[in-house]
């Protein structure tokens, strides 16, 4: 089956670092890949997306490549700030057996910026 | 922007009780998705949902679990009778289409069985 894997949180930074969590996937099929945010009391929502190999999703200074040839989607931002405090979730979308589209989350890997 | 709204934010219940998630998903969307997340744990996904059956479903989803969208607005997720495994927090989500368009998450019912 289709499962994702995340780096361990939590993840613990200063403000201006550098950012990197990790995440791996194994699909079956050609998913699309997403990374979701989640704020204290809140939803998760879409922070960035790559549909194809090679794609990089970016959005608000995170980015993230799609490998196929690693099967990763690691998520990357050059400065973090206190801001950017949260659960971060690694997803994919494949196909289910009854035809449709699964969205598949990993575990999230929590972050606190310092200031 | 338009939402996804989930009622209750909390609801606690006994064992052996039926209980009903709601949720209103965003009007032009046409898939819904059931989520839970165990505290701690990862986004499992339960079920989903699309013209008016259910198009997916996970092992977790088993005949405790039943999904309706009883007057095209409202979605609601039951629970036939509730175990303390059950408590989690439950979360609901809809998308235009597939397989691109990424889910609009409501805020979720956090789910207490005593």
């Amino acid at each position: 089956g289709n499962s994702v894997t995340q780096m361990e949180g939590p993840v613990t930074l200063s403000e201006e670092a550098f950012l990197t969590i990790n995440c791996t996937y194994t699909a079956t099929g050609y998913p699309s890949l997403f990374w979701y945010v989640q704020y204290p009391g809140e939803g998760l929502q879409l922070l960035l997306k790559a549909t194809k190999a090679d794609d990089k999703g970016s959005n608000k200074g995170f980015e993230a490549t799609y490998r196929k040839e690693t099967t990763s989607f690691h998520l990357e931002k050059g400065s973090v700030q206190v801001s950017d405090s949260a659960v971060y979730f690694c997803a994919l979308s494949d196909q289910g057996s009854g035809g449709s589209y699964i969205p598949t989350f990993g575990r999230g890997t929590s972050l606190i910026v310092h200031p | 922007e338009p939402e996804v709204t989930q009622t209750p934010s909390h609801q606690v219940t006994q064992m052996g009780q039926e209980v009903i998630l709601r949720c209103v998903p965003i009007s032009n969307h046409l898939y819904f998705y059931w989520y839970r997340q165990i505290l701690g744990q990862k986004v499992e996904f339960l079920v989903s949902f699309y013209n008016n059956e259910i198009s997916e479903k996970s092992e977790i989803f088993d005949d405790q679990f039943s999904v309706e969208r009883p007057d095209g607005s409202n979605f609601t997720l039951k629970i036939r009778s509730t175990k303390l495994e059950d408590s989690a927090m439950y979360f609901c989500a809809s998308s235009y289409g597939q397989p691109n368009s990424p889910l609009h998450f409501g805020n979720g019912t956090r789910l207490t069985v005593t």
